[in-house]
């Protein structure tokens, strides 16, 4: 297993445009999150998946978002209707769901989205 | 509501100059403490968990400390590799974590 692995790594979108990101977890996780992170920001919650339940989802995530995990296995983050607001670094992380010890979240490269 | 802050925002260091990092948190039922290490570009990677106070863990040039508080994240000695943003975040429960915005650590040769 390679890690948690997350595509594109960047995306230049016009304003308006829908746009959606992959992520591939750990296969042995069933945990599945979703988080923002802006510049000189630390990564904000945006959702999570157990298996491929959707168990929570933020206030920040709008009614624009939305995210599946169909079969438990991959995820995607959809965009639609992009804001200049939505450029932010989308990063995805898996876990398992209750370990001890508890080694927090593997994190994956990131999408970088940039939206003109 | 949990809260992490993370002081100070930037820290710039000569190579040798050992130091500290911040982290002060607010949690109802802290399950654990998490330091990461980000690089520009990347996603963050994960360096430690602390549970309890007085728990204390070293990774090399790094030591994390927990008071009930606060968790400390001791660099002794840093070298220019040590340069990254250092981001600190808390779980209570089995809730999702919680992160600070990070300390920019600059080590200059």
């Amino acid at each position: 297993d390679t890690g948690v692995s997350q595509n594109p790594r960047h995306k230049i979108t016009k304003r308006g445009q829908n746009v959606t990101f992959r992520c591939d977890p750990i296969s042995e996780h069933n945990r599945l999150y979703w988080y923002r992170q802006t510049l000189g920001q630390g990564p904000e919650f945006l959702t999570y998946f157990q298996n491929e339940a959707q168990l929570e989802k933020s206030r920040l995530l709008s009614d624009r978002f939305s995210a599946e995990r169909p079969k438990g296995s991959f995820s995607t983050l959809e965009i639609q209707r992009t804001e200049q607001g939505d450029s932010a670094m989308y990063l995805c992380a898996s876990s398992f769901s209750m370990t001890v010890p508890n080694y927090g979240y593997t994190f994956g490269s990131g999408t970088r989205l940039t939206v003109v | 509501e949990d809260q992490v802050t993370q002081s100070p925002e930037a820290l710039r260091l000569q190579e040798g100059e050992s130091s500290s990092l911040n982290c002060s948190y607010t949690v109802s039922g802290l399950r654990g403490l998490f330091w990461y290490r980000q690089d520009p570009g990347k996603g963050p990677e994960f360096l430690f968990t602390l549970y309890s106070a007085g728990e204390e863990k070293e990774k090399e040039r790094l030591k994390a400390t927990l008071t009930k508080k606060e968790s400390f994240l001791h660099i002794t000695a840093p070298k220019p590799e040590d340069s990254a943003t250092y981001l600190c975040a808390v779980q209570s429960g089995n809730t999702p974590l919680v992160f600070g915005k990070g300390t920019r650590l600059s080590v200059i040769a």
